[in-house]
């Protein structure tokens, strides 16, 4: 069966730092890949996408992620990141198979200290 | 452009009771998901809607129902509520199905008492 894992439940940094957030999917295949941003009591919002080509993907913000085939893994970075950034951090991938279509990691929650 | 508009924001049942959310897509975009948030189980699927028809479906017993209007604003109802159906109930709309970018509402924060 299809799955997303972030291995990281809550991560603290300092502004100015930088950040990496792990994700790991397990498929058979290449699926399509997302980040999604979930602030306190609002809705998703999407950072980037991967389908194919460059395994190196920019998003808004200034975050860009990885694809890494041998890994099965797509990690979000972030050069520095500011006090704004806390917030939830989804990964999501997205298989042509069965019914749920999308699916999602339990997500890694970051706090940034000012 | 507006974004996808979820109605109401919070709302208060009781068990046994039974709920409607609403759904209005952004403007053209014909595919509507709904997702149920909770702290322990995270993002799950519920069902898909396209072109008025329900084109996948999650995991959830028959108390759980929705459909879509002509103009894609899509509705979800939650018969017989019980507890554990407190959750933040999302809709996300898609300019064409398949691809998984979904732009997601702010949701729906349903509170079972």
């Amino acid at each position: 069966a299809q799955s997303v894992t972030q291995p990281d439940i809550h991560i603290t940094v300092s502004e100015g730092a930088s950040l990496e957030l792990r994700c790991n999917y397990s498929y058979g295949a290449t699926p399509y890949l997302f980040w999604y941003v979930q602030s306190p009591g609002q809705g998703l919002q999407l950072l980037l996408k991967y389908f194919s080509g460059d395994t190196l993907v920019q998003g808004i913000k200034g975050f860009e992620a990885e694809f890494k085939r041998s890994q099965s893994s797509f990690n979000l970075r972030k050069p520095s990141v500011h006090w704004s950034y806390s917030a939830e951090y989804l990964c999501a991938v997205w298989v042509p198979t069965g019914a749920n279509n999308l699916f999602f990691g339990t997500g890694t929650r970051l706090t940034v200290i000012p | 452009k507006a974004g996808v508009t979820q109605t109401p924001r919070y709302l208060i049942k009781t068990r046994g009771q039974q709920v409607t959310l609403s759904c209005s897509p952004i403007s053209g975009h014909r595919s509507v998901s709904w997702y149920q948030q909770t702290p322990g189980q995270g993002l799950q699927f519920l069902f898909e809607y396209f072109s008025e028809t329900q084109r996948n479906k999650g995991n959830f017993p028959g108390r759980f129902s929705g459909r879509q209007f002509s103009n894609s604003r899509s509705e979800m109802n939650v018969s017989t509520l019980e507890l554990g159906d407190s959750a933040l109930y999302l809709c996300a709309s898609s300019l064409a199905r398949g691809t998984g970018e979904l732009f997601f509402g702010e949701g729906s924060r349903l509170t079972v008492l």
